[in-house]
């Protein structure tokens, strides 16, 4: 079936240097995109998102990037602090679909 | 803060009973849905809910049903539990109408079911 996933189950990055986190997905009619970091015991908490008529979007310190053509969607961090430590998760959403799938996770650990 | 809160924060109960988990949205988040997340997992669609009814359903049995009230707060029930039901239970509220896709999530119910 349709899935999303993450190509790296762990990412450790030194405090001060950009974050990548990469995630592909099969559904080709997925027109929502959407980046979560969950916090040990937390609820997810939202990111950003993109919709399929974008290549990237920016927020503060974030950045997502769409590939449509490769179904590839990644998450970048600049100068990643310790706090951004967490398990960042992408979720796509298809056009008329009333859910969000998710992948597995990518857990970021940030070094001092 | 989502401003969507959750609860109990843990419940514990045995196979075979039955649970009920709340949710409260934030005002004028007409939709909310719910997803359960297993341990190392990504969270599951169950179902969501606009404005009072049941408008989509994930891969869940019947025993997992719930309710949404007009004070945008809402229930999960779980009837003949499974040890396989032990989870983290999250709900999800959207702002606006029910194409609004931003979903914002509450803390979550830790359910371990003995």
């Amino acid at each position: 079936g349709e899935s999303v996933g993450l190509h790296l189950p762990t990412l450790s990055v030194q405090e001060g240097d950009n974050s990548i986190i990469n995630c592909a997905y099969s559904n080709s009619a997925s027109d929502y995109f959407i980046w979560y970091k969950q916090e040990s015991g937390k609820g997810p908490q939202f990111i950003i998102d993109i919709r399929s008529n974008m290549d990237k979007r920016q927020g503060q310190r974030v950045t997502v990037l769409l590939n449509k053509t490769v179904k590839h969607l990644s998450l970048q961090i600049a100068a990643t602090q310790p706090g951004d430590s967490a398990v960042y998760f992408c979720a796509e959403k298809g056009a008329g679909s009333y859910q969000l799938t998710f992948g597995k996770g990518t857990k970021l650990s940030v070094i001092p | 803060e989502t401003g969507v809160t959750q609860s109990p924060t843990h419940l514990i109960k045995t196979r075979g009973q039955q649970v009920t988990l709340r949710c409260s949205s934030q005002s004028g988040h007409n939709t909310v849905s719910w997803y359960q997340q297993a341990l190392g997992q990504g969270p599951q669609f169950i179902f969501q809910y606009y404005r009072e009814e049941e408008n989509g359903r994930g891969n869940f049995p019947p025993r997992f049903s719930g309710l949404q009230f007009p004070n945008y707060s809402s229930e999960l029930n779980v009837n003949a539990l499974e040890l396989d039901d032990s989870a983290l239970y999250l709900c999800a509220s959207s702002p606006g109408d029910l194409h609004t896709d931003t979903q914002y999530f509450g803390p979550g119910t830790r359910l371990t079911v003995l």
